[in-house]
């Protein structure tokens, strides 16, 4: 089945540093990643699309340029929060469809603390 | 009125219950709807799609109601590994930009 790996799980940073996520198919080419963060207690909620090859598309109230997605190959996106603070601190998934199938797999997550 | 809609819970049952969850969605366009399980501190995971015809699989069935815009899921004989969040998922259009996750229902099954 398909199989998304995301790294790190677990990251823990100081105030101000940068930290990237990686999102990978393993065995399926996915033109279209998501980005979701999900604070304790709450659901889901998407951050941004994001599309090999063109840039991420965004929703609505999630800083562009403080949430930087690069897309670069069909297997591989990532995320990477810039100048993190610790209301950044929570669980950000990725997910990806297999070209042709119906259903998105998840990543395990990344649990991010920034002290 | 909130997009989709779910009671967070919890939901205690004993192992052997059966359980039904209900959610209901705003939008009247919504094309496709799924369950996903979500264990503590883990991703989401695919329980199963929502057909309008209802589905079933082993101890789990699907219904749809487009007419009262909820969807359910019904849980039979319930284990204590079904423990978990049960998420609500709806998606607007064919493409999966526009998914809107309900915040989940809790379900402990104690022995």
């Amino acid at each position: 089945g398909a199989v998304v790996s995301q790294h790190p799980s677990w990251v823990i940073c100081k105030s101000g540093t940068s930290v990237k996520i990686e999102c990978r198919s393993l065995d399926f080419q996915a033109t279209t990643m998501f980005w979701y963060r999900q604070f304790p207690k709450q659901s889901l909620m998407l951050m941004a699309t994001s599309n090999e090859g063109s840039k991420a598309t965004y929703e609505q109230g999630v800083e562009k340029d403080k949430f930087l997605i690069n897309h670069a190959s069909l297997t591989l996106s990532t995320l990477t929060v810039t100048s993190a603070h610790p209301e950044d601190s929570s669980f950000y998934i990725c997910s990806a469809m297999r070209s042709g199938a119906n259903v998105l797999t998840f990543g395990a997550g990344s649990r991010l603390t920034v002290l | 009125r909130k997009e989709v809609e779910q009671d967070p819970g919890p939901f205690n049952v004993p192992e052997g219950a059966t359980v039904a969850f209900n959610c209901t969605y705003s939008n009247s366009a919504s094309q496709s709807f799924f369950w996903y399980r979500q264990d503590c501190r883990k991703e989401p995971k695919l329980l199963m799609s929502v057909y309008s015809s209802g589905n079933e699989d082993g101890r789990f069935t699907a219904q749809l109601n487009r007419a009262s815009q909820y969807i359910s899921l019904l849980i039979r004989d319930s284990k204590l590994s079904d423990s978990a969040t049960y998420l609500c998922v709806v998606n607007s259009d064919s493409g999966y930009s526009t998914l809107t996750f309900g915040k989940g229902t809790m379900l402990l099954v104690s022995p």
